[in-house]
């Protein structure tokens, strides 16, 4: 199985900080890397596909890059409601896998 | 609007089993859409269950579950199941359905139901 792994696994940041969270994955797995993010609750919701491709509907301030096995999520200017824990997610091969998260607090 | 309503999550006994339903809504349920069930134990993170083709005809499963779980889906009535067996403390979660529209060839959830709880416990 592919390992997925985040960092950092918290953190705390103020309204309107540019923010970065990583993920490693334990093979190569090219562009198959997804993003979520989830509030307390309620069910994941995607923010980027494919390493780097933003859903629709989701806001411009997020972002994601990388290849292989380095990957990064950033969200330019953090807002109120970006609060929450984010997942990163291979679906380079079955059985995906998910990071641990990263909570994000104020 | 795509709507995934869950049903039938509850409390079981260890051993015992329960069938999970999600229905969808607000999309054409039997067209290229994969499916998939993911589970969150209390307090813990995002773990992959299983997964369903389009037209039922290949299902792949997590190790944890193999020979427990059966996915399937009835395309005439917009649902999809997970048929839950010999059940174990460790299954307790909450369970989700999510939508895959394999965009270009990449995976990945795009819409998600709002989990129901299983709670495995004598």
């Amino acid at each position: 199985d592919i390992q997925m792994t985040q960092s950092p696994s918290s953190l705390s940041a103020s309204v309107g900080d540019r923010v970065t969270i990583t993920c490693r994955a334990s093979q190569s797995i090219t562009s198959y890397l997804n993003w979520y993010q989830q509030k307390s609750g309620k069910a994941p919701k995607v923010l980027i596909y494919a390493a780097s491709s933003l859903e629709s509907g989701v806001p411009s301030r997020f972002s994601g890059s990388g290849s292989g096995t380095d990957f990064t999520l950033t969200i330019s200017s953090l807002q109120p409601e970006d609060f929450a824990i984010y997942y990163c997610q291979q679906s380079h091969s079955t059985p995906y896998t998910f990071g641990q998260g990263t909570k994000l607090e104020i | 609007e795509v709507q995934l309503v869950e049903s039938g999550g509850g409390l079981v006994q260890p051993g015992g089993s329960l069938r999970l339903a999600c229905a969808a809504s607000g999309f054409t349920f039997s067209n290229y859409y994969w499916m998939h069930w993911v589970r969150q134990a209390p307090g813990k993170g995002l773990v992959w269950v299983s997964r369903i083709k389009s037209d039922g005809s290949r299902t792949t499963y997590a190790d944890s579950v193999k020979g427990r779980f059966t996915i399937s889906r009835d395309n005439a009535k917009n649902t999809l199941y997970l048929q839950m067996n010999s059940l174990r403390a460790e299954d307790t979660a909450v369970y989700y359905c999510a939508r895959d529209p394999d965009s270009y060839g990449y995976s990945y959830f795009d819409s998600w139901s709002q989990g129901t709880l299983v709670t495995v416990s004598s």
